[in-house]
């Protein structure tokens, strides 16, 4: 039972270059999420989907794009990095009744570094 | 905007005490999720607690809910060295489930021998 599956473990960009981190989940789920984590700052919400082809903006979207094709799988891209992208990400999925959330499910996390 | 504060941030305890970590939130809530994180690990749930004087037990760790305070508590029974982590607590507003779950800063949590 896979759940939610985060590729890379870690990555280290130079400053301006792109890249896509990879989530997908395996449980059916409608909701999906990324957040972004730094010290002391807890989790904050970067952009989330409630369902295929339907994307959002969170708290803190601003230098990264999501799409939603398919249930199972939820892409952030950094569009051009930046050393306050440095960070540790993590993707999540919920189901979603229509005004609520179930438990989110985490994926084991992203540790970025951008020099 | 709902906001959700947890104290304290930092706790260091011995083994053996007891204690609870609060967490209070500004809006009315749906549901709230208690998470526990190790060091370079992801997020574990540890209790969903969905209305109000939901009370959940797990071994030494006991949750509960009080919706009208819009406060949860943790409390940690006789603590032991395995229960050193970063707990996290999650809000769902009410009919804001789109929205997200909104998280606490979390509790860094030391427990010593």
């Amino acid at each position: 039972n896979a759940g939610v599956t985060q590729t890379p473990k870690f990555q280290v960009l130079k400053t301006g270059q792109s890249m896509t981190l990879q989530c997908a989940q395996d449980m059916n789920h409608e909701y999906m999420s990324w957040y972004r984590q730094d010290p002391g700052m807890g989790l904050r919400l970067i952009h989330y989907s409630v369902g295929a082809g339907i994307t959002d903006q969170g708290e803190v979207p601003n230098g990264y794009n999501v799409s939603r094709s398919t249930t199972e799988d939820f892409p952030l891209r950094l569009l051009s990095a930046a050393p306050s992208q440095t960070s540790v990400y993590f993707c999540a999925s919920s189901r979603f009744t229509g005004f609520s959330l179930t438990e989110a499910f985490f994926g084991q996390g992203t540790r970025l570094t951008v020099v | 905007e709902l906001k959700v504060e947890q104290n304290p941030l930092f706790l260091s305890m011995q083994e053996g005490k007891n204690y609870t970590i609060y967490c209070n939130y500004s809006t009315t809530s749906d549901r709230l999720y208690w998470y526990r994180q190790d060091p370079g690990k992801s997020l574990e749930s540890l209790f969903v607690l969905l209305s109000n004087g939901a009370v959940k037990q797990e071994g030494r760790l006991m949750a509960s809910l009080d919706t009208k305070a819009r406060l949860s508590t943790l409390h940690i029974t006789a603590a032991v060295h395995d229960l050193s982590a970063t707990y996290f607590c999650a809000v769902v507003e009410s009919g804001g489930g789109a929205d997200g779950l909104t998280f606490g800063k979390g509790t860094h949590l030391i427990i010593q021998p």
